[in-house]
């Protein structure tokens, strides 16, 4: 079936290094993908997003790339720092009439000191 | 701006009681969403609303119920609570996309945390 899902659930880093966090999405219809960052006992706050005519597209600090040819798209975060720490999710639309997101599982991002 | 409030922040309630959850935003959005969230797990959606007046199905909609009497403001019902339906539940809003902008982000309330036992 459709899914959107995420390849790893927990990422430990070290501060400075840079994180990767990884998804994969199954229909090629989707034409929006957008990524979240919920800390914990908070709602979802947005990072970036991109729609499928792009293949990156960069924020401060954070950057997303779409390969559309395997379904897979990424968030690239540099110089991660503790305030990192949180679950990523990715999620999708495949109706931009609705804005209807199906969310992936989430990765766990933990940042060591 | 609040943003998007959700009301109450925590509830328990007892098998087959009844209660809404409140939502309100105040940036005059088009749509607006209701998910609920599993531990460990991602959000799935329960229902949302295109504008005052529609509403529609989500992926979980069993229990549930919904009204959008105003732009502002999008309560979920629950008639006969159930232990299944213990979950944070996240409520959101998003603006009409539009002059060559396919999508916008949906921006989240705090959560209300619901426990059934």
């Amino acid at each position: 079936g459709e899914s959107v899902g995420l390849h790893l659930p927990t990422l430990s880093v070290q501060e400075g290094d840079n994180s990767i966090i990884n998804c994969a999405y199954s229909n090629s219809a989707s034409d929006y993908f957008i990524w979240y960052k919920q800390e914990s006992g908070k709602g979802p706050q947005f990072i970036i997003d991109i729609r499928s005519n792009m293949d990156k597209r960069q924020g401060q600090r954070v950057t997303v790339l779409l390969n559309k040819t395997v379904k897979h798209l990424s968030l690239q975060i540099a110089a991660t720092q503790p305030g990192d720490s949180a679950v990523y999710f990715c999620a999708e639309s495949r109706s931009s009439n609705t804005g209807k997101l199906i969310f992936g599982q989430g990765t766990t991002l933990q940042v060591k000191p | 701006n609040a943003g998007v409030t959700q009301t109450p922040k925590f509830r328990i309630l007892k098998i087959g009681q009844s209660m809404t959850l409140q939502c309100t935003q105040d940036m005059n959005h088009n749509y607006m969403y209701w998910y609920r969230q599993d531990p460990g797990m991602g959000l799935k959606l329960i229902y949302y609303s295109v504008g005052a007046g529609i509403t529609d199905k989500g992926e979980v909609p069993n229990g549930y119920n919904v009204s959008r009497s105003t732009t502002e403001d999008f309560p979920l019902r629950l008639e006969l609570a159930a232990p299944s339906q213990t979950s944070v539940y996240f409520c959101a809003s998003k603006r009409l996309a539009g002059g060559g902008v396919v999508a916008y982000e949906q921006y989240f309330g705090p959560g209300t945390r619901l426990t059934v036992t």
